[in-house]
């Protein structure tokens, strides 16, 4: 079965460093990956995805992740944080018909 | 705005009651799915309904039924609600098979709450 491992369930930083949420897969297949964002008291938001092109991937908002199919890990970074990434993000592997979701990571934005 | 329209956004009921949470997919979107989110379980796939018909079930329990109708709406009926049921319920819909490069647009959620 597919899944994957959000390894830092709250990950700290301060506004203008680094962002690095780390997620390691787990699948029988070549999967999809996606990274989704969700803001407080708001629905998910679909950041980058994954699907066998190329291995590093850029979305929205400054962000992207490297796909490694060697350590089965898609972290995302972002190289400068804002106040504005201050949310919950999910790591997420196609499953059987459906999406697998991580455990979430909040990542908290200090100014 | 992601074009899934979910309501109510808010209720509160009691337990043993019974709640039906409605959703709107996307304008042609055939796929809707309805996740389950609380604190202890995370994002829990719940059901898959493309056009009309059931495609695939997770934890979703025996108390908790969905049917997807023609004008492609579908709504979650959950029963004999109890205290752990409480917890925020996505819908979310999509035009091709998530394989396929496809990805879930999601709605903001009703957050039930059983007291």
């Amino acid at each position: 079965a597919q899944s994957v491992t959000q390894l830092d369930s709250h990950v700290s930083v301060s506004e203008g460093t680094p962002v690095l949420l780390r997620c390691n897969y787990s699948s029988s297949y070549s999967p999809s990956l996606f990274w989704y964002v969700q803001h407080p008291n708001k629905g998910l938001q679909l950041l980058l995805k994954y699907t066998s092109a190329a291995t590093l991937v850029k979305g929205i908002n400054g962000f992207e992740a490297e796909f490694k199919k060697s350590e089965t890990s898609f972290h995302l970074t972002k190289p400068s944080a804002h106040m504005s990434d201050a949310a919950e993000y999910f790591c997420v592997v196609t499953g059987f018909q459906k999406l697998v979701f991580g455990t979430g990571t909040r990542l908290l934005v200090s100014p | 705005d992601s074009g899934v329209t979910q309501t109510p956004k808010h209720l509160i009921t009691a337990t043993g009651q019974r709640v039906t949470l409605r959703c709107s997919p996307r304008s042609g979107d055939l796929s809707v799915y309805w996740y389950q989110q609380s604190l202890d379980q995370g994002l829990q796939f719940l059901i898959h309904y493309y056009n009309g018909e059931e495609r695939a079930k997770g934890n979703i329990l025996e108390r908790f039924s969905a049917q997807q109708f023609p004008d492609l709406h579908s709504e979650l009926n959950l029963s004999s609600l109890e205290l752990g049921d409480s917890a925020l319920y996505f819908c979310a819909s999509t035009d091709r098979g998530l394989r396929n490069t496809g990805e879930l647009f999601f709605g903001e959620g009703s957050r039930l709450t059983v007291l």
